[in-house]
């Protein structure tokens, strides 16, 4: 099992749309998991931090979901905008220590008119 | 500004050739991560160092090698015996401590083997 993986995709979606994505990860002693934004041919973007039990950001929500080791985001009345591919990263220490930081494969949005 | 340089942008060699690609943070980040990316796909880790003179393998480390003698520089070099080099390559940091878990990457190198 790939310690990060996460669904390819591509979304394709139409503005104002609700998406949800899903990242699940195999070490069950990972603290703190990130998302991530990365426009075609530039470097990633952190998007939002999940530490608990979630956390939301205007249209964006990460959950944390810990018995079944998955993380998601979802993404309210998409934009045209949103179109980009989005990674997880997961921390497998504790606290503010930073070691093998491990991207998912990422997940293509693309929102239409 | 504070941030990490990447260098080359664009880079081209011949099969065979070593590269190194350079990368310099001055954010006085302590850990540094290299990460190869192909097209379509995630960031997979190639080497990364949380301290200076100590630095461990990613997932993808064969034919790959880095040093980390400065805490601001964490160059990587891209042997001949790395099968397929043709990738993007970003390197990253992150503070040690307190911060927001956030990872600052560089522009990135193209490397485009012939």
């Amino acid at each position: 099992r790939k310690e990060v993986e996460q669904d390819p995709g591509p979304f394709n979606v139409p503005e104002g749309a609700t998406v949800a994505f899903n990242c699940t990860y195999s070490n069950s002693a990972s603290q703190s998991f990130f998302w991530y934004r990365q426009d075609c041919r530039k470097e990633p973007k952190l998007l939002m931090s999940v530490y608990s039990s979630g956390n939301e950001d205007g249209r964006f929500t990460a959950q944390l979901n810990r018995a079944s080791q998955y993380i998601s985001l979802l993404i309210r009345d998409s934009k045209l905008s949103d179109s980009a591919t989005y990674l997880c990263v997961v921390n497998p220490h504790g606290g503010t220590s930073y070691g093998k930081l491990t991207f998912g494969q990422g997940t293509i949005l693309t929102v239409h008119p | 500004d504070g941030g990490i340089t990447q260098s080359p942008k664009y880079l081209f060699r011949k099969e065979g050739q070593n590269v190194t690609l350079s990368c310099e943070q001055n954010l006085n980040h302590d850990a540094m991560y290299w990460y190869r990316q192909d097209p379509g796909q995630g960031l997979r880790l190639i080497y990364y160092s949380q301290i200076v003179n100590d630095f461990q393998k990613g997932d993808i480390a064969e034919g790959y090698s880095v040093s980390r003698e400065k805490k601001e520089s964490f160059p990587l070099t891209v042997t001949s015996a790395q099968k397929n080099p043709t990738a993007f390559y970003l390197c990253a940091s992150i503070p040690q401590g307190a911060g927001t878990g956030e990872l600052f990457f560089g522009e990135g190198s193209r490397l485009t083997v012939l």
